[in-house]
């Protein structure tokens, strides 16, 4: 069981939007920044969001983060079927003192 | 920047693995790095985070205390992570991962290793 809760899976079609969410707790999300990680089928996770809502250089802005409280939120805007992965949220937890992840959406384009 | 692994590993219960991860195109030890491991079909597991300055204790996930020792070589710019008592449950692939800000642990991984796959197999 994650520290943070995320849908198993989103899907939506090519050029709609998805959102996915990360809901935490105070000692995690409602109290630290929250990232955002890519994993296409048989790679490494990228980096794709920080700090709650920025993007590194490379990042389209297709991409964007939000938080509110102890919930965050990944929107993907005009999906391409390249965008087809695993997605995870993650932050430091103060009372833990470790790093957790939500355990992964999937995402499907039909 | 780029974070380059060991090769993939197999051992047998009760044995133990190291797996290296070395750096470049960055000061080594101005980034805290971090080892996250994936089992198979899984999510992201988070091991602990080193300092490769040396400043400040290295910090483990509690799960893995006692198992689990990350060490750093400054001359190869290079972390190591070793995990002992293997068992079945300990087959996953382990990223090495940089934080993404100097001298902090908070704010998230912004480069990954490739991944280091290990078997634990009789």
């Amino acid at each position: 069981q994650s520290v943070l809760t995320q849908p198993p899976s989103v899907s939506a079609a090519p050029g709609q939007k998805v959102t996915i969410s990360c809901s935490g707790s105070s000692s995690n999300i409602g109290n630290n920044f929250v990232s955002w990680y890519q994993q296409l089928p048989g790679t490494a996770p990228t980096f794709l969001i920080y700090d709650n809502n920025k993007r590194p250089s490379g990042i389209p802005d297709r991409f964007s983060g939000s938080k509110s409280g102890t919930s965050a939120t990944l929107g993907i805007t005009g999906l391409q079927t390249g965008d087809e992965a695993d997605y995870y949220c993650g932050t430091w937890d103060n009372s833990l003192s470790a790093v957790v992840f939500g355990g992964g959406t999937k995402l499907t384009v039909l | 920047v780029q974070l380059v692994q060991s090769g993939a590993e197999v051992r047998k219960p009760g044995a133990s693995v190291k797996v290296s991860c070395k750096a470049s195109g960055y000061g080594f030890t101005s980034y805290h790095m971090h080892w996250v491991r994936q089992a198979p079909g899984q999510g992201l597991e988070w091991m602990g985070i080193i300092n490769p300055s040396g400043g400040g204790p290295t910090t483990y996930a509690q799960k893995f205390q006692g198992r689990v020792t990350m060490t750093r070589d400054t001359s190869t710019s290079t972390v190591h992570m070793e995990l002992s008592s293997l068992t079945s449950e300990d087959t996953a692939v382990y990223y090495c991962a940089r934080s993404v800000r100097p001298h902090s642990h908070l704010g998230g991984m912004d480069v990954w290793g490739q991944g280091t796959t290990v078997t634990v197999s009789s």
